[in-house]
Order: C-alpha cells, then structure tokens, then sequence
C-alpha cells in the first residue's frame, strides 16, 4: 500500500550546519508530497510542498525536489537555526474514495544547539 | 482568525469513562479530519468527514466515534475509554480543491 518512510531522529546539530532529513514514499500513481513542521506544543503546519515530479518546493531556507525516479522528497537547509529545532513530518497525499488523504511519515526530531 | 480550535487540550479519563474532543474551524471548509499522533507512529486517521452531515472510517476507526451536524464542527467520542487511546489527537480540516490541512493546537488524552 501506500506509504511515507522517513529518516529516525532525533537529528542533532550546531547552529548554521546542513540539514537533510530523508524521505522516500510507496505510492500509486502521482501523489503529492508534504513536508509539515510541528513546534513544541503546537499542531502540525505545511513547511512546503511539490505536486509533481522534478517540481522543488521551498519555504523559510528550506528546499527539497520530488524525485520520481528515486521515489524520495528529502528535506535540506543550508544553515540551520535554533529556532529550527522541531519535528518533521514527510507525508503524501493519496485519493480515498472521495476524499484525499495525506499519509504521514512518523516524524524526525530535530534538535539544533547554539 | 482562530483556524482549528481544539477543545480541551487536556484531559485524563479512567478506563470506561466516556467523552467529546470538540473541533471548531471558522474557514468554511467542506472536509475535516481527527487523526491520533503517538510516538513511533506519526499521525493515523481516524475518522473524517467530506462535508456536513458525512462521516466516514479512517485507518484506526475501532473505539471512536464522531459527528458532524454541523459544517464548522467535527465530534470525535470515546464511549468506553481504554488505556491504549491515550494519545495526542489532532482535528484538521481543508477546503475544496485544495490538498493542504489546517491543524489544531492538539488534545492530549491520558486513559490510566
């Protein structure tokens, strides 16, 4: 079935380091694929997004490409900032009888120290 | 804009209690979503609705129940609580044609 796996955590690093957190998904057909943020104590909110394949999504420094030939969607940031410490949630979007639904990955925690 | 508003955001239950998590959301959107988060096992559906009236199974269905009488709220029940729903629960909703979700703030649920 469908699916979304994704990188375990938690993810540690200093301040201004690189950032990848991988993503790789099962699906069929031509999903859209997610990656949702959630801060300390709040709800899940959309980082970015591409909705088909080569498509690069982009938000806040953070970018990652939908490779369709590697089924993957990995999350990168160039420097990362204490303020980015959070977890990452990869997801896709599938069609359930009239409904889209989102498959989540199981989230990577990342922690960034000054 | 309040968005998703859920109600309460904590609450500890005894096995075999009953009661509501309430979700409000004020975008007019046609579909809303409860989903449970624990640890290990990101976000599972439970329920969701595709618009007043509606409801439908999610993935981990057995246990809940919900309603959606009206469009801006969506009920999520627990007849009979048991140990294994204490989780985070998360309501989210969308509007039509679009594929992004609007969370609440989260209801964390402890069953001892």
């Amino acid at each position: 079935g469908d699916s979304v796996t994704q990188m375990e955590g938690p993810v540690t690093l200093s301040e201004e380091a690189f950032l990848t957190i991988n993503c790789t998904y099962t699906a069929t057909g031509y999903p859209s694929l997610f990656w949702y943020v959630q801060y300390p104590g709040e709800g899940l909110q959309l980082l970015l997004k591409a909705t088909k394949a080569d498509d690069k999504g982009s938000n806040k420094g953070f970018e990652a490409t939908y490779r369709k030939e590697t089924t993957s969607f990995h999350l990168e940031k160039g420097s990362v900032q204490v303020s980015d410490s959070a977890v990452y949630f990869c997801a896709l979007s599938v069609m359930l009888y009239n409904t889209d639904k989102l498959i989540f990955g199981t989230g990577t925690r990342l922690q960034v120290f000054p | 804009n309040a968005g998703v508003t859920q109600t309460p955001k904590f609450r500890v239950l005894k096995t075999g209690q009953s009661m509501t998590l309430l979700c409000a959301q004020d975008m007019n959107h046609e579909y809303m979503y409860w989903y449970r988060q624990d640890p290990g096992m990101g976000l599972r559906l439970i329920h969701y609705s595709v618009g007043e009236g509606t409801t439908a199974k999610g993935e981990v269905p057995d246990g809940y129940n919900v309603s959606r009488l009206k469009k801006q709220n969506f009920l999520l029940g627990l007849e009979s609580a048991a140990p294994s729903q204490t989780s985070v629960y998360f309501c989210a909703s969308r509007g039509t044609g679009a594929n992004v979700l609007t969370f609440g703030a989260g209801s964390r649920l402890t069953v001892l």
